[in-house]
């Protein structure tokens, strides 16, 4: 079975400081992504990295950066936390061959407090 | 740009009620069509696809079918079980290259005994 793990299910910050949040997949996926997730607007893509060390913006990257060092793992930073990035972060993984069929692979969630 | 209208919930079912979910969608070209699933406390996981027009997806005893001409993808079970209770989300993705996928906002669906 495919299996995307997140760092954390439960996070509680205060404003203003640096935050990682851990994503890793165990199937050799090429492609990952971040989303967040919020009551009435549903998921939206904040970046997807489809290679390592290979970055694209999606439709709401502001105030996130991230980093793929390693195939395995994607990361996402909230360079200082603000509390309207209150919410659930998603991250999922898809191999290159099901990229046109988009059949992705989601971890559990972390959800995120900043206070 | 795509985009993805589902309807607002919450549905709230007995059970072994039927189950209509609406989505419909804007888009350029073909693309292909999803539902996923979410259970509390979890990540989405696919619920069923299509992608061409006329097919019908199906899984677990939902089903969809990809109607071009109303450009929907309305997701149905006949009877359904408290384990339904969960939020469901419409998606689609183009069919050429590397596209992104775009969700609809879900629509939470309550089931009770």
């Amino acid at each position: 079975d495919v299996k995307v793990t997140q760092s954390s299910r439960y996070l509680v910050k205060r404003t203003g400081e640096k935050v990682f949040l851990e994503c890793v997949q165990d199937m050799d996926h090429e492609n990952m992504f971040w989303y967040r997730q919020d009551p009435g607007l549903g998921l939206r893509l904040i970046y997807f990295s489809y290679d390592v060390k290979m970055k694209e913006k999606g439709d709401i990257p502001e105030g996130y950066s991230v980093s793929r060092e390693k195939k395995e793992r994607f990361s996402l930073i909230l360079e200082s936390a603000s509390t309207n990035q209150t919410s659930m972060y998603l991250c999922a993984s898809t191999p290159t061959g099901l990229a046109g069929t988009n059949e992705q692979f989601f971890g559990p969630g972390t959800r995120l407090t900043v206070l | 740009g795509n985009s993805v209208t589902q309807m607002e919930g919450p549905v709230t079912l007995s059970e072994e009620a039927f189950l209509t979910i609406n989505c419909t969608y804007t888009a350029t070209g073909y693309p292909s069509l999803f539902w996923y699933v979410q259970y509390p406390g979890e990540g989405l996981q696919l619920l069923l696809k299509a992608t061409k027009a006329d097919d019908k997806g199906s899984n677990k005893g939902f089903e969809a079918t990809y109607r071009k001409e109303t450009t929907s993808f309305h997701l149905e079970k006949g009877s359904v079980q408290v384990s339904d209770s969960a939020v469901y989300f419409c998606a689609l993705s183009g069919n050429t290259g590397f596209q992104k996928l775009v969700f609809g906002t879900g629509t939470r669906l309550l089931v009770s005994p």
